[in-house]
């Protein structure tokens, strides 16, 4: 069953402004992920949090984790034409039949 | 030097055949999976296995058929293929069973006519 949606499903904004995109998961979590996925592209690795953490940073990227609303979000600052992709968040309830669950994805344009 | 490579990349076929997608990765991670995501981008698990053991069947078609001669591989095999199957398939790999980061490959994008 699907776990994270993704909130907006679409963003578009201007270079140089700060995108944000909001996840919220159903069933308690062990770590949430965010990944990126290019057109036609897989979908690449971009930061992990962890269930006891609350925020996380990385370059650009600031992840947020409230798991008392089992909610994500995923800020993107000084956004680039090239940080256009769809944005998908992924939850584990950790355990031995580990498996990603993703959400919908928010499909992000940045205008040049 | 691609980590997680994928074959073919589009596959164009018609109902009722069967087709292959073959997958190889280079990390030396124990643990591969594959997911499917469908026109709405929705991306869901299909299978997954630890060291050639079948660790996640996710209440998939019994006309799937995964296969990992090794650690390294796991190609998939679909029969009678159905309009339904049309869809991107996404084969991935992660350090272990239980680990967190996974690495995907860059899909193979099946189209049942």
């Amino acid at each position: 069953s699907q776990q994270g949606e993704e909130d907006p499903q679409a963003l578009s904004i201007q270079e140089g402004e700060n995108a944000t995109m909001n996840c919220s998961y159903k069933t308690s979590i062990n770590n949430l992920q965010w990944y990126r996925q290019n057109s036609g592209r897989g979908l690449v690795h971009l930061i992990l949090i962890r269930s006891n953490e609350r925020e996380k940073h990385s370059g650009r990227l600031r992840v947020t984790l409230d798991t008392s609303k089992k909610s994500s979000s995923l800020l993107i600052t000084a956004s680039r034409a090239a940080d256009t992709a769809s944005y998908f968040c992924a939850t584990d309830s950790g355990g031995s039949n580990y498996k990603l669950t993703f959400g919908k994805g928010t499909l992000l344009t940045v205008n040049p | 030097d691609t980590a997680v490579s994928q074959t073919p990349k589009y596959l164009v076929t018609q109902m009722g055949n069967d087709k292959s997608i073959k997958c190889e990765q280079n990390l030396g991670h124990d643990t591969m999976y594959w997911y499917k995501q469908d026109s709405k981008k929705f991306l869901k698990i299909m299978f997954s296995y630890n060291n050639k053991e079948l660790i996640i069947n996710e209440t998939v078609p019994n006309r799937f058929s995964p296969k990992s001669p090794d650690k390294a591989h796991l190609n998939l095999h679909i029969n009678s293929l159905e309009l339904g199957d049309s869809a991107v398939y996404f084969c991935a790999s992660s350090p272990r069973s239980g680990a967190n980061v996974l690495t995907f490959g860059a899909g193979s994008r099946l189209t049942v006519l």
